[in-house]
């Protein structure tokens, strides 16, 4: 099974910082990540897919890169509408589909 | 536009069994594959299963096989999820959720399962 890893676990900025979270997979993913952005008692928002493809709708202040193990998602300003738990997910095949631990973005 | 409602959550003693339902509208949902995903109180997100858009396959996590079991109607554009032997730690929030090249995409608001004597 692959395992996804997410640094750092908290997460605390200021609106107008730039903010960069890092996910790593346990093995080669080729571009099969995705992002995800979930605020309390909601469901999980796609934000983007095959680790840089903004989903529709989604600011351009969000954007994804990285490929094989190593994957980013940065936000370029951070705004208020942004707190929020972020959460990578590899879906490198459909019996094998797994969430990093998850980042919390705080007030500082 | 795209909705998707979970029911069928609800408290059911440890090896007990419950069914939930997901009604989808808004998009052709036999042209699509669907995912159930979990989430533990406080914790983070567990892919369950999937099912291709027809039913031919599905898919689980290694924690819920053999005791899950994932189905669909699409002349009554539902998804299923049949639980069985219950246990305390499948506690959680589960939502279904479209497939958008095996990632789930717009996802449900959820139905609480509790696991409790």
């Amino acid at each position: 099974d692959i395992q996804m890893t997410q640094s750092p676990s908290t997460l605390s900025a200021s609106v107008g910082d730039r903010v960069t979270i890092t996910c790593r997979a346990s093995q080669s993913i080729s571009s099969w990540l995705a992002w995800y952005q979930q605020k309390p008692g909601k469901a999980p928002k796609l934000l983007i897919y095959k680790a840089s493809s903004l989903e529709s709708g989604v600011p351009s202040r969000f954007s994804g890169s990285g490929s094989g193990t190593e994957f980013t998602l940065t936000i370029s300003s951070l705004q208020p509408d942004d707190f929020a738990t972020y959460y990578c997910q590899q879906y490198n095949s459909y019996w094998d589909l797994t969430f990093g631990p998850g980042t919390k973005v705080d007030i500082k | 536009q795209v909705q998707l409602v979970e029911s069928g959550g609800g408290v059911v003693q440890p090896g007990g069994s419950l069914r939930l339902s997901c009604a989808a509208s808004g998009f052709t949902f036999s042209s699509y594959g669907m995912h159930w995903v979990r989430q533990a109180p406080g914790k983070g997100l567990e892919w369950v299963a999937f099912i291709r858009y027809d039913g031919s396959n599905k898919y689980y996590a290694d924690s819920v096989k053999g005791r899950f079991t994932i189905s669909r109607d699409n002349s009554k554009n539902t998804l299923y999820l049949q639980m069985n032997s219950l246990r305390a730690e499948d506690t959680a929030v589960y939502y279904c959720a479209k497939d958008k090249i095996r990632c789930p995409h717009y996802w449900g608001q959820g139905t609480l399962v509790t696991v409790s004597s």
